[in-house]
């Protein structure tokens, strides 16, 4: 089966570093997205990962470990807009596009 | 460059009836997912299309299915609703399955009361 599992919470300070972790048991494993969802509104989307190893993008970035199941997003510089709720999803499937979710980390920021 | 939009918006129906939802993706996208989101279970896959075709289904019963059209657009049907059918459901389109990023419509959030 498939299984996707982050931490449910996590509050961290303004101007801080905060890692969201990730671990996944899928079949037909892709690759890794990484989504962030404010209240209300539609997810966006920051990293996908394919190969092992870490990806910059700016304040984010994003870590992959396909022996381990395990990745994990790191969010330097906190600003309070970075109050969010972030998704981790498996990419699975041959020739498809399927997106198996975890439950979303909530992330609050703090002064 | 329009984004993926997604009608109607908000939606509140009775247990039993029926629903149509629709969603138009991104020009030149050709995929098109829709996914159901509740706070317990968060977001889970529905189906997927491309061209015409359901290439994926997730694990929901028959009494939802989908279609997309020649143009991409697409819709997602629920019949004899339930109350545990009220969510958030999302459509996300892209250019195709190599992995390239999803683009989430705004959502129909659908009250079933």
């Amino acid at each position: 089966g498939q299984n996707i599992d982050q931490p449910t919470e996590m509050t961290a300070t303004e101007g801080a570093i905060v890692q969201i972790n990730c671990t996944y048991q899928t079949s037909g494993f892709n690759g890794l997205f990484w989504y962030q969802q404010h209240a209300g509104e539609a997810p966006t989307f920051l990293s996908y990962n394919v190969l092992d190893g870490l990806e910059e993008k700016g304040r984010f970035s994003s870590f992959l470990s396909r022996s381990k199941g395990y990745s994990y997003l790191l969010l330097k510089e906190l600003q309070m807009k970075d109050s969010a709720s972030y998704l981790c999803a498996a990419h699975s499937g041959a020739g498809s596009y399927q997106l198996t979710f975890g439950k979303g980390t909530k992330l609050s920021v703090i002064p | 460059k329009a984004g993926v939009t997604q009608t109607p918006r908000y939606l509140i129906k009775t247990r039993g009836q029926q629903v149509t939802l629709s969603c138009s993706p991104i020009s030149g996208h050709r995929s098109v997912s829709w996914y159901q989101q509740t706070p317990g279970q968060g977001l889970q896959f529905l189906f997927e299309y491309f061209s015409e075709t359901q290439r994926n289904k997730g694990n929901f019963p028959g009494r939802f299915s989908g279609r997309q059209f020649s143009n991409s657009r697409s819709e997602m049907n629920v019949s004899t609703l339930e109350l545990g059918d009220s969510a958030l459901y999302l459509c996300a389109s892209s250019t195709d399955f190599s992995g390239n990023e999803q683009f989430f419509g705004p959502g129909t959030r659908l009250t079933v009361l």
